[in-house]
């Protein structure tokens, strides 16, 4: 099946810093997305991205399939940013409609 | 705005034990999921569903588990008889279309098997 990698694992940063978040997968995609998940274990929804920039806020997201990866941008760090980034893919082809492969995640965490 | 709501938000249970885990899809939504994910590690995919049949399952879902829409708005998922590995938040979502759409998530629930 697809591989999803995400880098980097963990990233400490101090507020106001800015980062970027990486996901590669092995394979076309249908649908891409990038989660949040909050210290609930909520799934925030960030953005749907199978191709080109979108941006909300602070944040911004890039897919180029073709070169199948995805960056997250992160602008002006809050300590509220703080949880886990997700990324998660729909293999191309086949009859897996609607299925995501997660990968294993970024750990972000903001200091005052 | 429209979400997906699941019930309960935590649930204890003993090993050996049945449990109902239920989800409220999207109202004008018509593929339904089931997720896992145990605890510090990624999010795992279940078993998709659709006009009411299971489109896709995983490894993972075995005899064990068992998904039902019981009416028009409800979308469950059974686990006969709790094993201490299936301790993991649960998560439900739901998408307008099965292809190149974008997925919602419930707020998950946790369940501990003991």
């Amino acid at each position: 099946g697809i591989q999803v990698e995400q880098s980097p694992p963990d990233l400490i940063l101090q507020e106001g810093a800015n980062s970027t978040l990486r996901c590669n997968f092995s394979d076309s995609v249908n649908n891409l997305q990038w989660f949040h998940q909050n210290p609930w274990g909520q799934l925030i929804n960030l953005f749907y991205i199978p191709s080109g920039t979108k941006q909300n806020g602070r944040l911004s997201a890039t897919t180029v399939a073709t070169e199948r990866y995805s960056l997250l941008y992160i602008s002006s760090s809050q300590t509220t940013d703080s949880g886990v980034y997700f990324c998660a893919v729909e293999a191309a082809g086949g009859t897996s409609y609607g299925k995501l492969t997660f990968g294993q995640g970024t750990i972000l965490t903001v200091h005052p | 705005e429209p979400e997906v709501t699941q019930t309960p938000s935590h649930q204890v249970t003993q090993m050996g034990q049945e449990v109902i885990l239920r989800c409220v899809p999207i109202s004008n939504h018509l593929y339904f999921y089931w997720y896992r994910q145990i605890l510090g590690q990624k999010v795992e995919f279940l078993v998709s569903f659709y006009n009411n049949e299971i489109s896709e399952k995983s490894e993972i879902f075995d005899d064990q588990f068992s998904v039902e829409r019981p009416d028009g708005s409800n979308f469950t998922l059974k686990i006969r008889s709790t094993k201490l590995e299936d301790s993991a938040m649960y998560f439900c979502a739901s998408s307008r279309t099965g292809l190149n759409t974008e997925a919602f998530f419930g707020q998950g629930t946790r369940l501990t098997v003991v």
